[in-house]
């Protein structure tokens, strides 16, 4: 099993469309939670962090629900601009090394 | 946020020669550096983990003899990997952290690897 399971999609989505992605993790020690964004061919860049109280960040809010190991990131108004892909990382252990999921693909359509 | 640079950008290699990548963190001391590698539709790997004047910690699978890391200082750790094979074309992106800057990691633009 996947330390970091999530649907690769594609979702295509037209613009002003509310999108919702869903990563569930498989270790209860898992300590801290991302989303990162990944265009084609470029490095990963935070998105934003996920915490338990939920936080939200312009149009994309995060949830974390530590009992059901499971994190979600919601897009509303979706943008063209918001095509890429979308990853959920959580780290683990004394050297808190991020852990990848697989990246959910998104593509808005005009 | 911080800078970490990547050099070269993209390379092209015959089977068998060695390629060395530098990352680089700019504006900041990075106590630990990471490796990670990313192959077509797929997510990154962490291959290993690097302190400044430590040996690199490697994770399962990836081996320390082909990959060689050195993280001499606290703005420069680089990977050789040595003896290249088609099968090593991927895009390799090193991340640093530290420097007061918490847990944040910050990546750098990433290595494109071909091996003919």
């Amino acid at each position: 099993r996947k330390e970091v399971e999530q649907d690769p999609g594609p979702f295509n989505v037209p613009e002003g469309a509310t999108v919702a992605f869903n990563c569930t993790y498989s270790n209860s020690a898992s300590q801290s939670f991302f989303w990162y964004r990944q265009d084609c061919r470029k490095e990963p860049k935070l998105l934003m962090s996920v915490y338990s109280s939920g936080n939200e960040d312009g149009r994309f809010t995060a949830q974390l629900n530590r009992a059901s190991q499971y994190i979600s990131l919601l897009i509303r108004d979706s943008k063209l601009s918001d095509s890429a892909t979308y990853l959920c990382v959580v780290t683990l252990g004394s050297a808190r090394q991020l852990t990848f999921g697989s990246g959910t693909q998104l593509t808005v359509l005009p | 946020g911080a800078v970490v640079s990547q050099h070269p950008s993209r390379v092209i290699c015959k089977s068998g020669t060695s390629v060395k990548i530098e990352c680089r963190s700019l504006d900041f001391q990075a106590t630990t550096m990471f490796w990670y590698r990313q192959f077509p539709k797929q997510s990154l790997m962490l291959m290993a983990t690097s302190n400044e004047g430590s040996k690199a910690t490697y994770e399962q699978g990836v081996e320390k003899d082909k990959f060689l890391i050195n993280h001499a200082s606290l703005t420069l750790s680089t990977l050789t990997v040595t003896s290249a094979h088609p099968e090593d074309s991927s895009f390799y992106i090193c991340s640093a952290r530290g420097g007061g800057r918490g847990d944040t990691q910050y990546f750098g633009p990433g290595t494109r690897l071909t091996v003919l």
